[in-house]
């Protein structure tokens, strides 16, 4: 399975302001996710990052809010915008891998509180 | 509406004993299924999947089940250890080739030594 890194682990940040996240894996992938686990809540999906077109974004999350870079077939960002107390979330990114094709392999995360 | 359900949130159960965790879906377009599990501050880990063709698939101590008719499937943990203390999710894909997992609530899974 592919090695996922994230940047920044954690931060606290003041509503208003933004923050981007990035993820880096170790091999080339097509497909890349973004994930976003609110308090007590299970996994949502934000958008779908594939190198060279534009992300695909879920019911509910839009593109002014959530922009999305995926420069190359190892990296992607995603910057939350203008935060308030409802984006503290925990936000994963993940990559498709693995023998049956559908499994996930998921980032550590990057756990958000907005102030 | 959510597509994939995990009633119980919790289960506790003693070392060396099975651990049973449940997931009910409706939408009958699935046709992958997969659980995670995931330690606080970390990010999921793919434990085991299905496709919908097969009705189990087993790999050490973990057996996935799966019932179509009744749009259920399991994670049977044999024997159960304390470091299985975590929680599972179960996740559902296929129904557009989208790739992209849908998730139930999780369980919350407690093996006392």
């Amino acid at each position: 399975s592919a090695v996922i890194s994230q940047k920044p682990s954690r931060d606290i940040c003041q509503r208003g302001t933004s923050l981007t996240i990035q993820c880096q894996v170790d091999s080339q992938v097509t497909m890349m996710f973004w994930y976003r686990q609110q308090p007590g809540q299970s996994l949502t999906l934000i958008a779908t990052a594939n190198q060279g077109s534009e992300a695909t974004y879920e019911s509910g999350f839009v593109i002014d809010k959530f922009p999305i870079s995926r420069p190359n077939l190892t990296f992607s960002t995603l910057t939350v915008s203008n935060m308030s107390p409802e984006d503290s979330s925990i936000y994963l990114c993940s990559v498709v891998g693995g023998m049956g094709g559908y499994e996930q392999y998921f980032g550590p995360g990057t756990r958000l509180t907005v102030t | 509406d959510q597509q994939v359900k995990q009633n119980s949130p919790s289960l506790s159960v003693q070392e060396g004993r099975i651990s049973i965790l449940n997931c009910d879906y409706t939408n009958s377009m699935f046709d992958y299924f997969l659980w995670y599990k995931k330690y606080p501050a970390e990010g999921p880990t793919f434990l085991i999947s299905i496709s919908s063709i097969k009705d189990k698939n087993e790999d050490g101590r973990f057996t996935v089940f799966l019932n179509k008719s009744a749009k259920h499937l399991s994670l049977h943990i044999v024997p159960s250890q304390p470091g299985d203390s975590a929680v599972y999710f179960c996740a559902a894909s296929g129904m557009d080739s989208s790739y992209k997992l849908i998730f139930g609530s999780g369980t919350r899974l407690l093996v006392r030594p």
